[in-house]
């Protein structure tokens, strides 16, 4: 069974700056999905970005981009310049390929400062 | 199409009453999830569908959960006999195809067994 481990329950950052969120997963398979998700405050999780394990290049979606390291197993999601509408919890996901379920970590509740 | 939709948005019941959870997924989507979230913790997978047939269903889903998706479009979920533990979030959520596209949540139903 795969288990993805945030190991930061709780971040702050200043408006403006930049922060990063460490995600790690354990599984056995070679070929899978990776997702950080964003939970604001009493609305709907949305997706912020993908990476397929097969590419090496970094996934980015403008202020946010991740560090995937496959043999370390590790997903970390980088945001730059911080805004206040990042306020909200973020879970890193897990899908193995042709799967239907993700397996999601514990989140990490992010809070941006003016 | 306004995204995934869920009913009710909150549940008040008696322990040992029976509720039903009803969601719409985006018309276009094939696959339906649900999800339940308790505080402080990530999405735990409960069932998932492809069209109307049930794919995977957790092993943490005991006999007193159900899920439906009659004709490939909505889908419920009922808890028969609820217990104080039931009290939690359940999602819902959808995507298009096998390709591990993006999942879109609905805004949850938040149930309290009392």
């Amino acid at each position: 069974a795969q288990t993805v481990t945030q190991s930061q329950p709780e971040m702050s950052v200043q408006e403006a700056e930049t922060v990063t969120l460490s995600c790690t997963y354990d599984t056995s398979e070679n070929n899978y999905y990776l997702f950080w998700y964003k939970q604001p405050p009493s609305r709907q999780m949305i997706l912020v970005i993908r990476q397929e394990a097969y590419k090496q290049q970094n996934a980015t979606e403008n202020r946010f981009s991740v560090n995937f390291q496959k043999a370390a197993k590790s997903f970390s999601l980088k945001i730059s310049d911080s805004q206040l509408g990042d306020t909200a919890m973020y879970f890193c996901a897990f899908m193995k390929q042709q799967a239907g379920k993700s397996t999601f970590g514990d989140g990490t509740t992010l809070t941006v400062k003016p | 199409d306004t995204g995934v939709s869920q009913d009710p948005r909150h549940k008040i019941t008696k322990r040992g009453q029976n509720v039903t959870f009803r969601c719409d997924p985006i018309s276009e989507h094939n696959r339906l999830y649900w999800y339940r979230q308790t505080l402080g913790q990530g999405p735990e997978f409960l069932t998932y569908f492809q069209n109307e047939a049930q794919l995977e269903k957790s092993r943490l889903l005991s006999d007193r959960f159900s899920a439906e998706r009659p004709k490939g479009s909505f889908s419920t979920l009922e808890i028969q006999r609820t217990e104080q533990g039931d009290s939690a979030m359940y999602l819902c959520a959808s995507s298009l195809g096998t390709q591990n596209t993006e999942a879109f949540f609905g805004q949850g139903t938040r149930l309290t067994v009392v």
